[in-house]
């Protein structure tokens, strides 16, 4: 059945490795969104993208680094330059329109220790 | 830039209304308001969408006046189930497209 897909649902790593955050979807959506959101708090843009090999950045994309190379995939890498990347990472996807509905992912709990 | 602003949380009891509002001064004419609702460790999840007057789903209402600068989401008769962050967004058409910017959210407690 159509829906996003986010995997791992659980993800842990040691501090200054890169990791990588997967997100699929067989929506045809055009768009697709990453969000980071830490405890008691909202979601915060980190990329999102409207077509393939095109990507812009949302408001904290420092440290972290995407690809589209698919229309239906838009991998998240959480690079050693980010601070504090121990969150929950939401993935999100579209059609390009005013009246558009976002489809999320159940999400990736990444834990650095 | 259509920020939203809404209060931080709510409280409520088992089969009141509920009515939440959100304020965004800066919408633009193309720009759509949409609500979400997100449970804890979970992804958020579509309620409603409108551009003007009023619509109605299954699951809420969507108030917006004539000028636009608020929305109101409203419940009716709320459960405990309905213990969630709300979230409301105005839809901004970028030169890059859509850019789904979320707010802290309001935080809804209903209690028995």
């Amino acid at each position: 059945d159509g829906g996003i897909t986010q995997s791992p649902k659980y993800l842990f790593r040691k501090e200054g490795q890169n990791v990588t955050l997967s997100c699929e979807q067989n929506l045809n959506h055009d768009a697709m969104y990453w969000y980071r959101q830490d405890p008691g708090q909202g979601l915060r843009l980190i990329y999102y993208s409207q077509i393939v090999n095109d990507f812009q950045k949302g408001d904290i994309a420092e440290g972290y680094s995407v690809s589209r190379e698919k229309k239906e995939s838009f991998p998240l890498t959480v690079t050693s330059a980010q601070k504090n990347p121990t969150a929950f990472y939401l993935c999100a996807s579209s059609m390009l329109s005013g009246n558009t509905e976002a489809f999320f992912g159940q999400g990736t709990r990444l834990t650095v220790v | 830039l259509a920020k939203t602003t809404q209060p931080i949380s709510m409280d409520s009891y088992e089969g009141q209304e509920v009515n939440i509002t959100c304020s965004h001064n800066n919408i633009a004419t193309n720009d759509y308001i949409t609500w979400y609702q997100q449970f804890p460790s979970q992804g958020p999840r579509f309620i409603i969408q409108g551009y003007k007057t009023k619509v109605t789903n299954e699951v809420a209402s969507l108030f917006i006046p004539a000028d636009r600068k608020s929305s109101t989401l409203s419940l009716p008769r709320v459960s405990l189930s309905d213990t969630a962050v709300y979230y409301c967004l105005v839809v901004l058409l970028t030169g890059g497209g859509n850019k789904l910017t979320f707010g802290t959210g309001t935080q809804l407690k209903v209690e028995l």
